[in-house]
């Protein structure tokens, strides 16, 4: 049981750059989220998904896009990479009887 | 504005020691709460959670206690180990317990000395 699965685990981006990062899900939970965290910071939700299809902003969505074609893969994607986007990203799925599991981030630095 | 605060950064502990590990929220309407640890290079893992309907829960050698008339929970580990060595992130949730869009504290680094 792989849980959340996120790639890549570490990426070095050039201002301008883009990218996607990917999650994937195997628990058939509908809830997933992508979070991040800057140092000294806690969680910040970037955008969340309640099920295929439905995607939502949080907290901090500027600079980010995300698609829920599927139940199992919600994708991340930075378009202009932005020295503020450097950060620790992680995705998380969650159901009302298991909880929240969390992948084990990747860590972006743009310079 | 923080609606979850953690307001010590670090704490050290001796090995077989009580650790209390504090959490003030300002949102009234939170009515979950929970405690996650974070080892390095991994994700955060689900620890303890707590319904606003309790004022306690127990798992082990970790409690949590809530406070709803001061906005304040606090997790208790006793008796702490070199393995609880972590950062703990409070959080919190306004969906009942459905576990859904939580809003984190900025997390307290938990050292445990032998």
């Amino acid at each position: 049981n792989a849980g959340v699965t996120q790639t890549p685990k570490f990426r070095i981006l050039k201002i301008g750059q883009s990218m996607t990062l990917q999650c994937t899900q195997d628990m058939n939970h509908n809830y997933m989220y992508w979070y991040r965290q800057d140092p000294g910071m806690g969680l910040k939700l970037i955008y969340y998904s309640v099920g295929a299809g439905i995607t939502d902003k949080g907290e901090v969505p500027n600079g980010y896009n995300v698609s829920r074609s599927t139940t199992e893969d919600f994708p991340l994607r930075l378009e202009l990479a932005a020295p503020s986007q450097t950060s620790v990203y992680f995705c998380a799925s969650s159901s009302p009887t298991d909880g929240y599991t969390f992948g084990s981030g990747t860590r972006l630095t743009v310079v | 504005d923080q609606q979850v605060k953690q307001n010590s950064p670090s704490l050290s502990v001796q090995e077989g020691r009580i650790s209390i590990l504090n959490c003030d929220y300002t949102n009234s309407m939170f009515d979950y709460f929970l405690w996650y640890k974070k080892y390095p290079a991994e994700g955060p893992t689900f620890l303890i959670s707590i319904s606003s309907i309790k004022d306690k829960n127990e798992d082990g050698r970790f409690t949590v206690f809530l406070n709803k008339s001061a906005k304040h929970l606090s997790l208790h580990i006793v008796p702490s180990q070199p393995g609880d060595s972590a950062v703990y992130f409070c959080a919190a949730s306004l969906s009942g317990g459905s576990n859904y869009k939580l809003t984190f504290g900025k997390g307290t680094l938990l050292t445990v000395n032998p």
